[in-house]
């Protein structure tokens, strides 16, 4: 079992719908979390890290994290098609280096016009 | 921005021969990393180094090996290179091994083994 679940695989929504993607972790010692956007031929570029419970907003983008839960969402306010791309959710935890970063499969979004 | 370059961006090889990935990071960055992408799982991590003329296994080491002749480059080599090897690989670099820090991926190359 991945230690780092994403769901859904995939997501469809319009032009200037909200999008909500999720990550569990199955490793409670997981305590920081970022969302990486992969564009089609390019390699994944970080959007955004969350590292303490609650929300955190940068632009369009809300992520959210519940450590009790083990959960972190990401919310993308109106959607545009160029984001349109695989998303994925890493995690790591305190005291292991950088180099512990555990990567879930990606969730594929779709943003049609 | 960390820029992080990969050659060649595809190659197609054949089994059982040698294959040799480049990085190379204009950012001063210590820490690099060599990650293949899989449908399905994500990106593993196959070597890693923290300095010059060191190298560290990952999680997905068998088969590979890494070289590390300068903090700006780091290069992935499959000495006889099979069928399940044909994967996208990307190289990523970050400033230091802090538990925080973000990683910055290159583009990617993607690998053919016939």
């Amino acid at each position: 079992q991945q230690k780092v679940q994403q769901s859904p695989e995939s997501l469809s929504v319009p032009e200037g719908g909200m999008a909500s993607l999720n990550c569990t972790s199955s490793d409670r010692n997981f305590q920081y979390f970022w969302w990486y956007r992969q564009h089609s031929g390019e390699g994944p570029k970080a959007l955004m890290s969350i590292f303490s419970d609650g929300d955190k907003k940068e632009g369009r983008f809300t992520a959210h994290l519940n450590k009790a839960s083990l959960h972190v969402s990401l919310h993308i306010r109106d959607s545009q098609p160029s984001d349109s791309a695989l998303y994925f959710c890493a995690a790591s935890e305190p005291g292991t280096g950088g180099y512990k970063v555990v990567f879930g499969s990606g969730t594929r979004l779709l943003v049609s016009p | 921005e960390a820029a992080v370059t990969q050659s060649p961006r595809s190659k197609v090889a054949v089994t059982g021969g040698k294959v040799t990935l480049s990085c190379h990071q204009t950012n001063n960055h210590d820490y690099m990393y060599w990650y293949r992408q899989d449908t399905g799982h994500g990106l593993r991590l196959i070597h890693y180094s923290y300095v010059a003329d060191s190298t560290e296994k990952g999680d997905i080491p068998d088969g590979y090996k890494a070289s590390r002749p300068s903090q700006e480059n780091f290069s992935l080599i499959l000495e006889l290179a099979s069928l399940s090897q044909t994967a996208v690989y990307f190289c990523a670099s970050s400033q230091t091994g802090y538990d925080q820090d973000t990683q910055y991926f290159g583009p990617g190359t993607r690998l053919l083994v016939l």
